[in-house]
C-alpha cells in the first residue's frame, strides 16, 4: 500500500533553515511527482511546490521561490523540502502528497510535520 | 494567479442532511479541479478529481459536478463522520491554488 511517512516535529529560530523528509513505500518511486502543501495554524491548505521524481525538475510558488529547494534520494526512495531564512510566519504542517497521473491531485500525503519558528 | 471562492466558508447540518459547498475559479480551468476533505489535526483525503470523479473508496453520497468556473461538492445524506472541513483545488495551471475551505459542523 502507498505511504508517505515524514519526519518529525521541528523547532527553529528565526533566520534558520529547516529540512523536511518524506519517505515514500508502495508504488514506483519515480513514476509520480510529489507535492508540498503547507497548512499555518488554523488556516488553510497553500500549495508550495512540486518535484518530478524522475528527472528532479521543480516547480514552486512564486511566494517561496529563492527561499525553498526541493530534492530526491531515489536510492531510498525519499523527498526532502528545505525551507530557509525562515520567519514566524513560516510556523505551519508541513505535507508532502503524491501527485497522480491524469489531473495532477493529490491522492497520497504524508502525516504532516509541524514546524515551528520562534525565537 | 487562479483564485478559487468557495462558499459557505461555514455550515451548520445535521445528520442526513443534502449538503452542497460551491467553488468559483477566478477563470476557466475545464475539469482541473479536486476536492478534499479534512479533519482536525488529520491529513487532507482527496474526495473528488477531475471535477466529478469520485476517487477509489470515497462513499458514493460524495459527488461533484461543474467545470469552467462554477464546481459543486455534495454530500447526498451527511454522516457523523462527514462533519469536517472542505477544500477545492485546481490543478489548471501554477501555482496551484486551493479555496478557502468551508467548514462543516453539527446543528
Amino acid at each position: 500500500q502507498v505511504q508517505l511517512v515524514q519526519s518529525g516535529a521541528e523547532v527553529k529560530k528565526p533566520g534558520a533553515s529547516v529540512k523536511v523528509s518524506c519517505k515514500a513505500s508502495g508504488y514506483t518511486f519515480t513514476s509520480y511527482s510529489m507535492h508540498w502543501v503547507r497548512q499555518a495554524p488554523g488556516q488553510g491548505l497553500e500549495w508550495m511546490g512540486l518535484i518530478n521524481l524522475r528527472d528532479g525538475a521543480t516547480v514552486f510558488a512564486q511566494t517561496l521561490q529563492g527561499r525553498v529547494t526541493v530534492s530526491r534520494d531515489t536510492s531510498t526512495t525519499t523527498v526532502y523540502m528545505e525551507l530557509s531564512s525562515l520567519i514566524s510566519e513560516d510556523t505551519a504542517v508541513y505535507y508532502c502528497a503524491r501527485r497522480a497521473t491524469g489531473t495532477g491531485q493529490s491522492d497520497f500525503w504524508g502525516q504532516g510535520t509541524l514546524v515551528t519558528v520562534s525565537s | 494567479d487562479i483564485q478559487l471562492t468557495q462558499s459557505p466558508s461555514f455550515l451548520s447540518a445535521s445528520v442526513g442532511d443534502r449538503v452542497t459547498i460551491t467553488c468559483r475559479a477566478s477563470q476557466g480551468i475545464s475539469s482541473y479541479l479536486a476536492w478534499y476533505q479534512q479533519e482536525p489535526e488529520k491529513a487532507p483525503k482527496l474526495l473528488i478529481y477531475a471535477a466529478s470523479t469520485l476517487q477509489s473508496g470515497v462513499p458514493s453520497r460524495f459527488s461533484g459536478s461543474g467545470s469552467g468556473t462554477e464546481f459543486t461538492l455534495t454530500i447526498s445524506s451527511l454522516q457523523p463522520e462527514d462533519f469536517a472541513t472542505y477544500y477545492c483545488q485546481q490543478l489548471k495551471s501554477y501555482p496551484l491554488t486551493f479555496g478557502g475551505g468551508t467548514k462543516v459542523e453539527i446543528k
